[in-house]
């Protein structure tokens, strides 16, 4: 069974600061997506940026981009410029059917 | 147009009662997805259905049980409710149910199920 692993249940950054949340998987599969999703305290869960495997090349999205370690089964976001708005839980997630992680609160200091 | 419904947003229910959520997808969506969510965890996938037809299925027991209607809209329903089913509930539509380079799975808010 897949497995995602997120280790920092809390990160702090301060604000126009970056700050790298962490994400490792546990995956038998070859091709697979990999996904950031950030839940504000809305509720309502935003995809934030996704990988496919089968891409060596790290996916970004404006302040939001990936390191993608795929023999290392590692998925990083990094937020670059943090704003007061990117304050959430942010979860990574594995695969078609989302397997989550337990998530990472990120608070951002003005 | 209008995003991922759930309804309702809240309820309290008692131990042993039934509940129904309800979820309609975003229009054209042909798949919905099903997850709860414990406070201070992950959501963890509980079904999908495509095109009426269950797809997937979590490591749940048989008291979750769910069904999609002709117009996608999807119910999930849990019997004999424990303080453990304590959770947000969230309701996921896509196009399809391969989360491919150009589908993505849209979140609802979720209902909020309190059992006492």
């Amino acid at each position: 069974a897949q497995t995602v692993t997120q280790s920092q249940p809390e990160m702090s950054v301060q604000e126009a600061e970056t700050v790298t949340l962490s994400c490792t998987y546990d995956t038998s599969e070859s091709d697979y997506y990999l996904f950031w999703y950030k839940q504000p305290p809305s509720r309502q869960m935003i995809l934030v940026i996704r990988q496919e495997a089968y891409k060596q090349q790290n996916a970004t999205e404006n302040r939001f981009s990936v390191n993608f370690q795929k023999a290392a089964k590692s998925f990083s976001l990094k937020i670059s410029d943090s704003q007061l708005g990117d304050a959430a839980m942010y979860f990574c997630a594995y695969g078609n059917k989302l397997v989550f992680g337990a998530g990472t609160i990120l608070r951002v200091k003005s | 147009d209008a995003g991922v419904t759930q309804s309702p947003t809240h309820l309290i229910k008692t131990r042993g009662q039934q509940v129904t959520l309800r979820c309609s997808p975003i229009s054209g969506h042909k798949s919905v997805s099903w997850y709860q969510q414990v406070l201070g965890q992950g959501p963890q996938f509980i079904f999908q259905y495509y095109e009426k037809e269950e797809r997937g299925r979590g490591n749940f027991p048989d008291r979750f049980s769910a069904r999609q209607f002709p117009n996608y809209s999807s119910e999930l329903n849990v019997n004999a409710l424990l303080l453990g089913d304590s959770a947000l509930y969230l309701c996921a539509s896509s196009l399809i149910p391969e989360i491919a380079l150009n589908t993505e799975a849209f979140f609802g808010q979720g209902t909020r199920l309190t059992v006492v």
